[in-house]
């Protein structure tokens, strides 16, 4: 089974410091999305990445960054921490060649204090 | 810019009862994709269902099904025969092309009560 791991299931930081949220896909994956999921709001597009070293700005990009060095990793930046990028963070990948279902990690859990 | 709309942030009925979660979109283009995902307690988000736009048979996978209405720009999640595994937190979601970013309703928690 295609696998998406998010290294931090739960994460506790502090107002201004560096964040980094990193995702693993192990099937060789061209795409790959990084979303936020707040109640009532759904989950919102951040970045995402069609190749290596591309990016593009989702929805919401605004305080964060992404880095794609390897095709099978897409970490997700967050430069000063702030109370309100307190969310749950869910990375996905997919292929143009598959049947375009998404696979999903099982999301960060971010507070930050 | 396409948006996808669930006006029911909550849902509750009994085991073995038949639920319907609602789901409207707004978009111009004339071929897309809609998808059910399905996030239980565990965060994973599982495909529920999905539907092409340029097929007009409703989609159907076991217990679940959709009634996709293209000129009202609906998709609704029928589940049948429900279970106490199908509470979780449920998402239309919208994609305009293969492999390309979806687009999220603001979720349905639905709760299947013994």
């Amino acid at each position: 089974d295609v696998k998406v791991t998010q290294s931090s299931r739960y994460l506790v930081k502090r107002t201004g410091e560096k964040v980094f949220l990193e995702c693993v896909q192990d099937m060789d994956h061209e795409n790959m999305f990084w979303y936020r999921q707040d109640p009532g709001l759904g989950l919102r597009l951040i970045y995402f990445s069609y190749d290596v070293k591309m990016k593009e700005k989702g929805d919401i990009p605004e305080g964060y960054s992404v880095s794609r060095e390897k095709k099978e990793r897409f970490s997700l930046i967050l430069e000063s921490a702030s109370t309100n990028q307190t969310s749950m963070y869910l990375c996905a990948s997919t292929s143009p060649q598959g049947d375009y279902g998404y696979t999903f990690g099982s999301g960060t859990r971010l507070t930050v204090v | 810019a396409q948006t996808v709309t669930q006006s029911q942030p909550e849902m509750s009925v009994q085991e073995a009862e038949t639920v319907t979660l609602s789901c409207t979109y707004d978009t111009s283009e004339s071929n897309y994709y809609l998808f059910w995902y399905k996030q239980p307690p565990s965060r994973q988000m599982i495909l529920v269902i999905r539907q092409e736009a340029y097929k007009q048979q409703n989609a159907t996978e076991n217990r679940f099904s959709v009634n996709f209405q293209k000129a009202a720009k609906s998709f609704s999640l029928k589940i049948s025969d429900s279970q106490l595994g199908d509470t979780a937190m449920y998402f239309c979601a919208f994609m305009k092309q293969v492999a390309q970013k979806l687009v999220f309703g603001q979720g349905t928690r639905l709760t299947i009560n013994p």
